[in-house]
């Protein structure tokens, strides 16, 4: 059984397009998370949700936009698709805030614009 | 606001010999340590963690010790073997956890045989 699965796991588009990356979780968790990894490795935080309601949205540009239907998922849609989105994108999900638990991730999705 | 300082790889060593790795972070109240790996191609698995002062943290023959005295988390292991080649993230939760979890650069350990 896959905790948070995450779909396409790979995905190679052109600038301007639209696309979304779709997660869900079976851990009964109730908060969601959306993490950018850049080429470098580094991961930053993009958004959170918890019981649908978004907590966390840092600076990211307003193209990104999460989307959680009920607890259990959470996509990301992305409009006018650029160069520079090109990373891997992270779902997870944690009981409330984390706190002493940590957050369980997906696999990733490869986006890559070209 | 929070942060995690970690020490930058490439670190390159032979199978068997110690690691260290080490972790340093800054967050306001009692936060919540943890060490993620990050093998090739893969996402993140919570390596360990540790939720208050002294607390050590242990799996797969790793280690990290919450210093709050030295704000510290380094990770350890005894003797490495090829497959810990991966890259590693320090990270902590702070502050009830309304600012997410925050990671350090990430180490990339290379094990050679």
């Amino acid at each position: 059984d896959t905790a948070v699965s995450q779909t396409p796991k790979y995905l190679v588009t052109q600038m301007g397009n639209d696309k979304s990356i779709k997660c869900e979780q079976n851990l009964g968790h109730d908060t969601m998370y959306w993490y950018k990894q850049d080429s470098k490795k580094f991961l930053k935080i993009m958004f959170s949700y918890n019981n649908k309601e978004l907590i966390i949205n840092e600076t990211v540009p307003n193209r990104f936009s999460p989307k959680s239907p009920d607890k259990a998922h959470l996509n990301l849609h992305i409009n006018s698709l650029e160069l520079g989105d090109s990373a891997v994108y992270f779902c997870a999900s944690s009981r409330t805030g984390g706190v002493g638990y940590g957050y369980t991730f997906g696999s990733g999705t490869r986006l890559t614009v070209v | 606001g929070d942060s995690v300082t970690q020490m930058e790889g490439p670190v390159t060593l032979s199978e068997e010999a110690f690691l260290t790795i080490n972790c340093t972070y800054t967050a306001t109240g009692y936060p919540s340590l943890f060490w993620y790996v990050q093998y090739p191609g893969e996402g993140l698995q919570l390596l360990l963690k540790a939720t208050k002062a002294d607390d050590k943290g242990s799996n797969k023959g790793f280690e990290a010790t919450y210093r709050k005295e030295t704000t510290s988390f380094h990770l350890e292991k005894g003797s490495v073997q090829v497959s810990d080649s991966a890259v590693y993230f320090c990270a902590l939760i702070g502050g009830g956890g309304a600012d997410g979890l925050t990671f350090g650069k990430g180490t990339h350990l290379i094990i050679q045989p």
